[in-house]
């Protein structure tokens, strides 16, 4: 069975400043993709960033970007420069390709202080 | 292109009454999921379907819940007999052959 953990129910940063979210997980597969996502109290999930187990490389979007460590089961996101509108649950999922269901950690509230 | 969209927005009933939630996917997208999502809490996997496949029904809580696709396309999330418990919010989510799930705002279910 897959499982998917996320460390810290809650977090701060200052505007402007960087954050990273932890995420581990736990899986035998070697073929997957990993998400993080976003749900600001709209309520609305939104994906913020994917990776593919098999690239090395990681992936970035703007001011987010990942550490994508394989071997320690790892996938932290870091959001760089932080605005106000970065205050939301982040939520990391995982996915076995083939496969169908996504298996989503706990939560991380990220508050972004002004 | 048009997201996943979910009617209704909220839903306010009364104990022992049936709700039905609908989910309209992304247009061509085979894959289609419901979720629970309790108060500050994280996604519960309800239901999965693919294609003309069985449906994967195994995060259902209880047989007072269940849920249909038609066509490959819409889908309903019926619950009968609601309960208080029953309350939260429920998420759609398709996805399509890049694998990646693109979710709906959500329905927010109050049981009285």
């Amino acid at each position: 069975a897959q499982t998917v953990t996320q460390s810290q129910p809650e977090m701060s940063v200052q505007e402007a400043e960087t954050v990273t979210l932890s995420c581990t997980y736990d899986t035998s597969e070697n073929n997957y993709y990993l998400f993080w996502y976003k749900q600001p109290p709209s309520r609305q999930m939104i994906l913020v960033i994917r990776q593919e187990a098999y690239k090395q490389q990681n992936a970035t979007e703007n001011r987010f970007s990942v550490n994508f460590q394989k071997a320690a089961k790892s996938f932290s996101l870091k959001i760089s420069d932080s605005q106000l509108g970065d205050t939301a649950m982040y939520f990391c999922a995982f996915i076995r390709i083939p496969g169908n269901q996504f298996y989503f950690g706990t939560g991380t509230s990220l508050t972004v202080i002004p | 292109g048009a997201g996943v969209s979910q009617s209704p927005s909220n839903k306010v009933t009364e104990k022992g009454k049936d709700v039905e939630l609908r989910c309209d996917p992304i247009s061509g997208h085979t894959a289609l999921y419901w979720y629970r999502q309790s108060l500050g809490q994280g996604l519960e996997f309800l239901i999965y379907f693919q294609g003309n496949s069985a449906p994967d029904k195994s995060g259902l809580p209880s047989d007072r819940f269940s849920a249909e696709r038609t066509g490959g396309s819409v889908s309903t999330l019926t619950i009968q007999r609601t309960q208080q418990e029953d309350s939260a919010v429920y998420l759609c989510a398709s996805s399509g052959v890049e694998d990646t799930q693109y979710f709906g705002p959500g329905t927010r279910l109050t049981v009285l």
